[in-house]
């Protein structure tokens, strides 16, 4: 049972490269989550997902779009990369308003 | 909106002590309230979950009480042990409608247990 697996687990970016990091879980949860993770600034809500084929914005949404095209998957992609963007993300997963899981994290450096 | 604040920001004790994590909240109108463990460069681990509706639970030498009214969580650890070296994240899931799910995290403790 893998639970939620992020990938690439390290990326560097040049500024305005785009990419898309993976999340996928083999949990059969409703709700996904990705979250930024940036010294002094905690846990930040990004994109979010309450079922397959929906989306909604968090906290920090600019930058970043999302989809939700198969309920275990939940695709977090970057445009056009900036040096703000340089940050751990995590992805997570809940069987609706329960206990969340979180996966081992993305480290994105843009430069 | 949501604010969570967590007191402190950083502890330091010596081994076998028992202590206790603060988490405050801004809005009492909360689904449940998680703690998590995160060890450095690792993913966050859930260690507990609080209904809205109940007042404590407890995971081994972990317990961790809600206050729904005064907007008030703590986790109180017994016996500590350099194992339990980590950041301590609690986060809530506000209860209203439409956002229901998301949750707002603290900033975290950084526990240091010494040997």
């Amino acid at each position: 049972n893998a639970g939620v697996t992020q990938t690439p687990k390290f990326r560097v970016l040049k500024t305005g490269q785009s990419m898309t990091l993976l999340c996928a879980q083999d949990m059969n949860h409703e709700y996904m989550y990705w979250y930024r993770q940036d010294p002094g600034m905690g846990l930040r809500l990004i994109h979010y997902s309450v079922g397959e084929g929906t989306t909604a914005k968090g906290e920090v949404p600019d930058g970043y779009n999302v989809s939700r095209l198969k309920k275990q998957n939940f695709l977090l992609g970057l445009e056009s990369a900036a040096p703000s963007q340089t940050s751990v993300y995590f992805c997570a997963s809940s069987a609706r308003v329960s206990r969340l899981a979180f996966g081992s994290g993305t480290r994105l450096t843009v430069v | 909106k949501q604010e969570v604040t967590q007191i402190p920001a950083a502890l330091s004790v010596p081994e076998g002590e028992n202590l206790v994590l603060n988490c405050s909240f801004t809005d009492s109108a909360i689904y449940n309230l998680q703690w998590f463990r995160q060890d450095p460069g690792k993913g966050l681990t859930s260690l507990l979950l609080i209904q809205s509706s109940q007042r404590e639970q407890t995971s081994g030498r972990l317990n961790a009480s809600l206050d729904k009214s005064s907007g008030r969580s703590t986790l109180y650890i017994a016996a500590s042990q350099p194992g339990d070296s980590a950041t301590y994240l609690c986060a809530v899931v506000r209860d209203r409608g439409s956002t229901l799910g998301r949750l707002y995290f603290g900033r975290g403790t950084q526990l240091t247990v010494w040997p």
